[in-house]
């Protein structure tokens, strides 16, 4: 099982951004895709997840409207965006298959917001 | 909201001591309980689920206890790669986190 996670990106406020999780090593329809928020130097913020067969989407209050999560199956890969960045999006964001609770992760793509 | 409480924040300790941290939940969560461990510079990993069925390749040193409200996590013989911080999630109501519990060495 793996899921790499597309590279550092480094935005400006009001920009848009969409990064990605490509899995493989499983059935990739056959388990929910999560997205967990870490600031720097805080603890874990669960943000949502996404069903891949159907890309049933469910978020935290927290992050309801403030970003979308998508999946493409035929590339098994999920997706994170934001439509309009701000400076408080920046964070480390990691996606995580959820089968035993979230069992694998990948290895996180930092957002960097800043004028 | 479920939310949950780690204690104690930091906890440092020696080599080769038992240690114990402790997670409680503002209400019942049943066993839908998970540890994870985090080092420096890398993504989480998931050590316990289920409140205590061990993880794939998670040394038996681990084991976690618990339910309900209250659960621990027990490493019996700290190795110098246990220094990590720890983080509770339940997943009983939707998920939430712990804030956590800094292991580091005295």
């Amino acid at each position: 099982v793996q899921l790499v996670q597309s590279g550092a990106e480094v935005k400006k406020p009001g920009e848009s951004l969409r990064i990605s999780c490509k899995a493989s090593g499983y059935s990739f329809t056959g388990y929910w895709i999560g997205w967990v928020r870490q600031m720097p130097g805080k603890g874990l913020d669960w943000m949502g997840i996404i069903y891949p067969p159907d890309s049933d989407t469910r978020y935290s209050p927290s992050f309801q409207g403030q970003v979308t999560m998508s999946a493409d199956k035929s590339i098994t890969t999920a997706y994170l965006q934001w439509s309009s960045l701000k400076a408080s999006d920046t964070a480390m964001y990691y996606c995580a298959r959820m089968g035993a609770s979230a069992d694998y992760w990948g290895q996180g793509t930092q957002v960097t917001v800043s004028a | 909201e479920i939310v949950m409480t780690q204690s104690p924040a930091t906890l440092s300790v020696s080599p080769g001591e038992r240690v114990t941290l402790s997670c409680r939940a503002s209400q019942k969560v049943s066993s839908n309980l998970a540890w994870f461990q985090q080092k420096p510079g890398q993504s989480p990993r998931l050590l316990i689920y289920g409140a205590s069925t061990r993880a794939t390749g998670i040394p038996a040193r681990f084991s976690g206890s618990g339910s309900g409200t209250e659960f621990t996590l027990t490493i019996s013989s700290l190795q110098s790669e246990d220094f990590a911080i720890y983080f509770c999630q339940q997943y009983d109501s939707w998920y939430t986190f712990g804030q956590g519990t800094k292991l580091e060495i005295k």
